[in-house]
């Protein structure tokens, strides 16, 4: 089974700062990545996925992917406390069927 | 829509009982799966259902048994509880997965605590 890894944080950054989660991967030959954010008490729900290396943007959030180095990561600029959640990074692993590997999750504190 | 819907919501056993999670999603979805969560160990694939009619073993499978109903429901069983069982379930479905990135979006429901005493 692939392996995600994760800093289990917290991170704690400034309101109106760039939040930086990383995500490193054993499997050089995973293609594809997703984003979760998952609030306190609450179910995982999808930021956003890339397969392709550079920079996939989306609002506040862009999501980084460099396979040479094996690794992902997610900014959130303009970081707002609304942001504070645990971020999870998932790989898709293809043995046959395809299913998410997910990595154990970055919390991100985010003071006013 | 509900998107996935899991009953209960909490429940609390005491250890050798039995129970079912229920899970039904209405997305038209053609793969549902089951995730349990524990603090620092992030989210472990119990079981899974590719398509209506199949299952197949996850991560964790040991001490779990699971019935694909039908393309909507998806439940997983319990059959003699245990307090390593004590754990936050999530059930998920996406569309079906393949070589187009977005079907394999997985959706979840809200989630079951479970406490076995």
């Amino acid at each position: 089974q692939k392996e995600v890894e994760q800093n289990s944080g917290p991170l704690s950054v400034p309101e109106g700062a760039i939040a930086s989660l990383n995500c490193t991967y054993s499997d050089r030959g995973s293609q594809s990545f997703f984003w979760y954010r998952q609030y306190s008490g609450k179910s995982p729900e999808l930021i956003m996925f890339i397969y392709s290396n550079g920079d996939k943007e989306d609002g506040r959030f862009t999501a980084q992917l460099n396979k040479a180095s094996q690794y992902v990561s997610l900014l959130i600029r303009d970081s707002q406390p609304s942001d504070s959640a645990t971020y999870l990074c998932a790989v898709l692993e293809d043995t046959g069927f395809q299913k998410l590997v997910f990595g154990t999750g970055t919390r991100l504190l985010v003071s006013p | 829509n509900a998107g996935v819907t899991q009953t209960p919501k909490f429940q609390v056993l005491k250890t050798g009982q039995s129970m079912t999670l229920q899970c039904a999603q209405d997305m038209n979805h053609n793969s549902m799966y089951w995730y349990r969560q524990d603090p620092g160990m992030g989210l472990r694939l119990i079981y899974y259902s590719a398509s209506e009619g199949t299952t197949d073993k996850g991560e964790v499978p040991n001490g779990y048994n699971v019935s694909r109903l039908n393309k909507r429901e998806f439940s997983l069983r319990l059959e003699s509880a245990a307090p390593s069982q004590t754990s936050v379930y999530f059930c998920a479905s996406s569309e079906a997965p393949g070589s187009f990135l977005a079907k394999n979006i997985q959706y979840f429901g809200a989630g079951t605590r479970l406490s076995v005493l």
